[in-house]
């Protein structure tokens, strides 16, 4: 089946850092990917989505210059978190579709923990 | 807005017990419902769905029943393995333009021996 990995799978920073996670599809290529995150006992939450060589779109209330998101290639999106503080310390989720597929049909990475300190 | 609500967990159930997570949601329309599972170090995996009032999702074992008239999509399982220790997300895809996958906040279940 389609694999999706994520790296790194923990990240401990330091407040005002910057954090890059990235997101390869191992297997497929994904003309779209997707971005969640998770805060304890919180829904998983769409924060953007990437289509490969396009800017990405994001949801309402989702900082674009905070969390810059690169589609550059069709294997591999990137999440930076900019300038980060303790409350961006959450769980992040990348998911990958095929062209044409239905919505539902997402391919999910492990996630990546972060924690700002 | 759109939204999905499930039981808080975690669940721990004994091998062979009974397992129901609850799910309920609101949403406009008539959105597609969905159950996805994470087990542990991999990325969440579509379980079952079902599309329409009344129709019935499976798959290995477990079953969700779409109702309309209770917004609700519970998960089901007549008995349950170690194997089946996992996070359980239910979801919702609205049938409007908000073409988006909204999930619930995970119930962890925990199976032992």
């Amino acid at each position: 089946g389609a694999v999706v990995s994520q790296h790194p799978s923990w990240v401990i920073c330091k407040s005002g850092t910057s954090v890059k996670i990235e997101c390869r599809s191992l297997d497929f290529q994904a003309t779209t990917m997707f971005w969640y995150r998770q805060f304890p006992k919180q829904s998983l939450m769409l924060m953007a989505t990437s289509n490969e060589g396009s800017k990405a779109t994001y949801e309402q209330g989702v900082e674009k210059d905070k969390f810059l998101i690169n589609h550059a290639s069709l294997t591999l999106s990137t999440l930076t978190v900019t300038s980060a503080h303790p409350e961006d310390s959450s769980f992040y989720i990348c998911s990958a579709k095929l062209a044409g597929a239905n919505q539902e049909t997402q391919y999910f990475g492990p996630g990546t923990r972060l924690l700002v300190l | 807005g759109n939204s999905v609500t499930q039981m808080e967990g975690p669940v721990t159930l004994s091998e062979e017990a009974f397992l129901t997570i609850n799910c309920t949601y609101t949403a406009t329309g008539y959105p597609s419902l969905f159950w996805y599972v994470q087990y542990p170090g991999e990325g969440l995996q579509l379980l079952l769905k079902a599309t329409k009032a009344d129709d019935k999702g499976s798959n290995k074992g477990f079953e969700a029943t779409y109702r309309k008239e209770t917004t609700s999509f519970h998960l089901e399982k007549g008995s349950v393995q170690v194997s089946d220790s996992a996070v359980y997300f239910c979801a919702l895809l609205s049938s409007g333009g908000y073409n988006k996958l909204i999930f619930g906040a995970g119930t962890r279940l925990a199976v032992h021996p």
